[in-house]
C-alpha cells in the first residue's frame, strides 16, 4: 500500500531556533518526493522536490534531504520565524501513467512561538 | 510564477442545493486539472482526475454523480457538488500540473459549508 507518513505531528518551537521534520514513505514506484508548506485556509505551496538521485535540496531556509535507500526524508528549518507556523506536507509522487500520482502525508503541524 | 485560482474562496449553503467551484489557471494552459478534498487535519485526498475535452476520472469511492467536473477550456476546471449535504463540508483545492517536469500549482482552496 502505497503511504506517506510524518513525525511528528505537531511541533512547538520558539522563534529563531531550528527544529527538523520527518518522513517515511512505502510507495512504488517512486517519481520523486515534494515538501510543501501549507498555511490554514490556503492551497500548498512548493518548497522543494527530489528526484532519487537528489540527496539534499536547499529552498533559502528550508533543506531537504532524502535518502532512497531507507525511503526517509526530513525537512530542516533554520532560524525559524513567526510566518513558518503552518502544516509542512510531504508528498511522494508515483508513475501512473502519463501523469504521476501525488500521496500526501498527514503534515506536520508547526508553530512558531516569539 | 504559475498561478492557479479558485472561485469562490468560501462558500456557505443550505442542505440539497448544489454548489459550483472554479478552477482556473491564470497564465497557462492545462489539460489536466486535480480536484482534492481535505478534512480538518487530515491530508489531501485525491477525488478526481480533470481532463479536458473528455470525461473526467474518479478516484475509489467517489461518487461521479455526486461530484460533477467539467473541464470547459484550457484554463477552466468546475467542481459541482449537487445535493450537498453536510458531510460534504470540507477544504477542496485543485492543482495543475505546470510546464517543468513534475511542476504542480495549487489553487487556495475553497471552503464549503454545508448546513
Amino acid at each position: 500500500k502505497n503511504q506517506v507518513e510524518q513525525s511528528p505531528q505537531s511541533l512547538i518551537i520558539l522563534e529563531g531556533k531550528n527544529c527538523t521534520l520527518q518522513c517515511n514513505y512505502t510507495v512504488s514506484p517512486f517519481s520523486n518526493l515534494r515538501w510543501y508548506k501549507q498555511d490554514t485556509g490556503r492551497g500548498p505551496v512548493s518548497l522543494t522536490i527530489m528526484t532519487f538521485s537528489e540527496n539534499t535540496k536547499s529552498n533559502g531556509r528550508y533543506t531537504a534531504t532524502l535518502d532512497a535507500d531507507t525511503k526517509q526524508s526530513s525537512l530542516h528549518i533554520t532560524a525559524s520565524q513567526l510566518s513558518d507556523s503552518a502544516s509542512y506536507i510531504c508528498v511522494v509522487s508515483i508513475v501512473r501513467g502519463a501523469t504521476n500520482k501525488l500521496i500526501f502525508g498527514t503534515g506536520t503541524l508547526l508553530a512558531v512561538q516569539p | 510564477g504559475a498561478v492557479v485560482s479558485q472561485h469562490p474562496s468560501w462558500v456557505i449553503c443550505k442542505s440539497g442545493t448544489s454548489v459550483k467551484i472554479e478552477c482556473r489557471s491564470l497564465d497557462f494552459q492545462a489539460t489536466t486539472m486535480f480536484w482534492y478534498r481535505q478534512f480538518p487535519k487530515q491530508s489531501l485526498m485525491l477525488m478526481a482526475t480533470s481532463n479536458e475535452g473528455s470525461k473526467a476520472t474518479y478516484e475509489q469511492g467517489v461518487e461521479k454523480d455526486k461530484f460533477l467536473i467539467n473541464h470547459a477550456s484550457l484554463t477552466l476546471s468546475t467542481l459541482t457538488v449537487t445535493s450537498a449535504h453536510p458531510e460534504d463540508s470540507s477544504f477542496y483545492i485543485c492543482s495543475a500540473p505546470g510546464r517543468g517536469a513534475d511542476t504542480q500549482y495549487f489553487g487556495p482552496g475553497t471552503r464549503l459549508t454545508v448546513l
